[in-house]
């Protein structure tokens, strides 16, 4: 079974420009949610997608935006880029389903590594 | 708001030993607690799942005890290895897939 996949993995990108990351979930995993992780905030939610609609948001700018597809598939979206934007976006899955099925345990990609110059 | 911290915020060991990662939290009221390991620009990778009704879980030499009324958890990592080493991080769920994360404990664990 195949984890969570995260393109690209690297990518580099100068002020001003956007970003698109893409997250392909587990298969059979409904929820998609997306972290930043930096060396002075750590790690930190942005915002959770299911059923193609956000249903969580964290402390982020709109500038940071989302979406997820029908397939489940989710993509993040970084406008106008910073210097502080450079980070480490992860992507996370979690199956949604009957409660006993549900553990409610994450499962982490590896990660699309952003820097900004 | 949730608060997490983890102590030792780095922790240096001899192969073989037997060790404790502390984990504590300010708010009780969470759906579960996860352990992750994260080797150097890598992914997380989960090792234990704590559910809010549960007290322990343990997975092979790797044993997490959760204490709501203290908020606190701990990771015990028995016989260690030197592939043991990574940095070591607990959150707690407490909404949807919102996840609070602690900063970590730095393990190395040396031959």
């Amino acid at each position: 079974k195949a984890g969570v996949t995260q393109t690209p993995r690297y990518l580099i990108k100068t002020r001003g420009q956007q970003v698109t990351l893409s997250c392909s979930p587990i298969s059979g995993h409904r929820s998609v949610s997306w972290y930043q992780q930096t060396p002075g905030q750590g790690l930190q939610f942005l915002f959770e997608y299911f059923s193609e609609t956000q249903r969580n948001k964290g402390n982020f700018p709109g500038r940071f935006s989302g979406r997820q597809f029908s397939n489940s598939r989710s993509e993040m979206n970084v406008s106008t880029l910073e210097l502080g934007d450079s980070a480490l976006y992860l992507c996370a899955s979690r199956f949604l389903g009957l409660a006993g099925l549900n553990t409610g345990e994450l499962f982490f990609g590896e990660g699309s590594r952003l820097t900004v110059l | 708001k949730q608060e997490v911290t983890q102590i030792p915020a780095a922790l240096s060991v001899p192969e073989g030993e037997n060790l404790v990662l502390n984990c504590s939290f300010t708010d009780s009221a969470i759906y579960n607690l996860q352990w992750f390991r994260q080797d150097p620009g890598k992914g997380l990778t989960s090792l234990l799942l704590i559910q809010s009704s549960q007290r322990e879980q343990t997975s092979g030499r790797l044993n997490a005890s959760l204490d709501k009324s203290s908020g606190r958890s701990t990771l015990y990592i028995a016989a260690s290895q030197p592939g043991d080493s990574a940095t070591y991080l607990c959150a707690l769920r407490t909404s949807g897939s919102r996840l609070t994360f602690g900063e970590g404990t730095q393990l190395t664990v040396n031959p």
